[in-house]
């Protein structure tokens, strides 16, 4: 089956910090990959996607890149800050079947210091 | 424009009374999706409809959880019995299609004493 595989938490960083938050997955197919955040009391918002080999998803400063060889999909953000601390959930959906469900890493918390 | 709306952001009720959640997905999406989250289990899909018809609910946990979708802007989630153990936040989220990125609501809070 599929399944997706985070890098543990909590993690606590100082601001400025790097950050990189891993990333694996298991799939039968070629999935397309996301990186979901969620702020406290709130809902999970879309942060980056990649739908292929080598793809680059960026926003609000975080990147991932879609590792095939590595079955891989890493955060890296080079400076946090405050505000983005939160619960990051890495995840995959399959480009073809029928069972075209979301598949959720446990979700990593982050805390960044000033 | 609008999000996922969800209805109520919290619920307090005593064991053995039901529950209703409410969800109005982005209009113009077909694909609905009900998630619980706690923090032993982390965040568990319960059902998904396409075009309002149920896919797979084969996360839905006991038969004291059903979910309706009468039509494409109105979705709900009932407990009948409610129990301690369904306290937990539950989001509903849509999708233009089953295999886009989703669009989650704020959730509701729900506990259960």
């Amino acid at each position: 089956g599929n399944s997706v595989t985070q890098m543990e938490g909590p993690v606590t960083l100082s601001e400025e910090a790097f950050l990189t938050i891993n990333c694996t997955y298991t799939a039968t197919g070629y999935p397309s990959l996301f990186w979901y955040v969620q702020y406290p009391g709130e809902g999970l918002q879309l942060l980056l996607k990649a739908t292929k080999a080598d793809d680059k998803g960026s926003n609000k400063g975080f990147e991932a890149t879609y590792r095939k060889e590595t079955t891989s999909f890493h955060l890296e953000k080079g400076s946090v800050q405050v505000s983005d601390s939160a619960v990051y959930f890495c995840a995959l959906i399959l480009s073809s079947g029928s069972a075209r469900q979301l598949t959720f890493g446990s979700g990593t918390q982050l805390t960044v210091l000033p | 424009d609008a999000g996922v709306i969800q209805s109520p952001r919290h619920e307090v009720t005593e064991m053995g009374q039901e529950v209703t959640l409410r969800c109005k997905p982005i209009s113009g999406h077909n694909s609905l999706f009900w998630y619980r989250q706690t923090m032993m289990r982390g965040l568990e899909l319960l059902i998904y409809f396409n075009n309002n018809v149920p896919i797979d609910d084969s996360g839905m946990p006991e038969d004291r959880f059903s979910a309706k979708m009468p039509n494409a802007s109105f979705s709900t989630l009932k407990i009948q019995p409610s129990e301690p153990r369904d306290s937990a936040v539950y989001f509903c989220a849509s999708s233009s299609d089953p295999g886009q990125p989703q669009h989650f609501g704020d959730g509701t809070r729900l506990s259960i004493l």
